[in-house]
């Protein structure tokens, strides 16, 4: 079955800096990788995925995330982090053989003024 | 708003009641999965409709639990006899297709007093 980590629940950045968040997965086939967003008392937001192709996928808000297939990992990143990109962010895997889309337990990021 | 939307935001109930929530799904959307969220956790798969059919139940999914998709539209998830390990978000999800993102609704918190 397939399953997702990510390995910082707290990622503190200042505004301006570039921010990563950290996802590795494992899948038993090819991943289907996707990046959402939680702010306080809304839904989960869609940011990106990673179906196939390059590896550098770009996302909504100026979020991109390279997916490394050697590596099995698939980080979120952004080159200048605002105070409004502070939420929780949900990395998540599916493979193929499966329609459950597995979660990660979340990173709190804040971005400080 | 032509998003996910769920009903209700928020339920309170006493331990053995049984409680019933639903879902509305972007119109266009065959695909619908239900999800549920502890604090501190990622979303944590429930089940799975296309159209009418429900084609994948979570071991999470207990006897108590029942969803449906009467219509291939609007869904409903009952819980039987609650506890209080039921207390957490209910989450809904839609997509157009099987690799697509999902878009979620708000959420329903149930608190199982």
């Amino acid at each position: 079955a397939q399953s997702v980590a990510q390995p910082e629940d707290q990622v503190n950045v200042a505004e301006g800096n570039p921010l990563t968040v950290k996802c590795t997965y494992s899948v038993s086939g090819n991943p289907y990788l996707f990046w959402y967003v939680q702010y306080p008392n809304r839904g989960l937001q869609f940011l990106l995925k990673y179906i196939t192709g390059d590896n550098l996928v770009k996302g909504s808000y100026g979020f991109e995330a390279e997916f490394n297939k050697s590596q099995t990992s698939f980080h979120l990143k952004k080159p200048s982090a605002l105070v409004s990109d502070s939420a929780l962010y949900f990395c998540a895997v599916r493979d193929i053989e499966n329609n459950d889309m597995r979660f990660g337990a979340g990173t709190r990021l804040t971005v400080k003024p | 708003d032509t998003g996910v939307s769920q009903d209700p935001r928020h339920k309170i109930t006493k331990r053995g009641q049984n409680v019933t929530f639903r879902c509305d799904p972007i119109s266009e959307h065959n695909r619908l999965y239900w999800y549920r969220q502890t604090l501190g956790q990622g979303p944590e798969f429930l089940t799975y409709f296309q159209n009418e059919a429900q084609l994948e139940k979570s071991r999470l999914l207990s006897d108590r639990f029942s969803a449906e998709r009467p219509k291939g539209s609007f869904s409903t998830l009952e819980i039987q006899r609650t506890e209080q390990g039921d207390s957490a978000m209910y989450l809904c999800a839609s997509s157009l297709a099987q690799y697509n993102e999902q878009f979620f609704g708000p959420g329903t918190r149930l608190t199982v007093l």
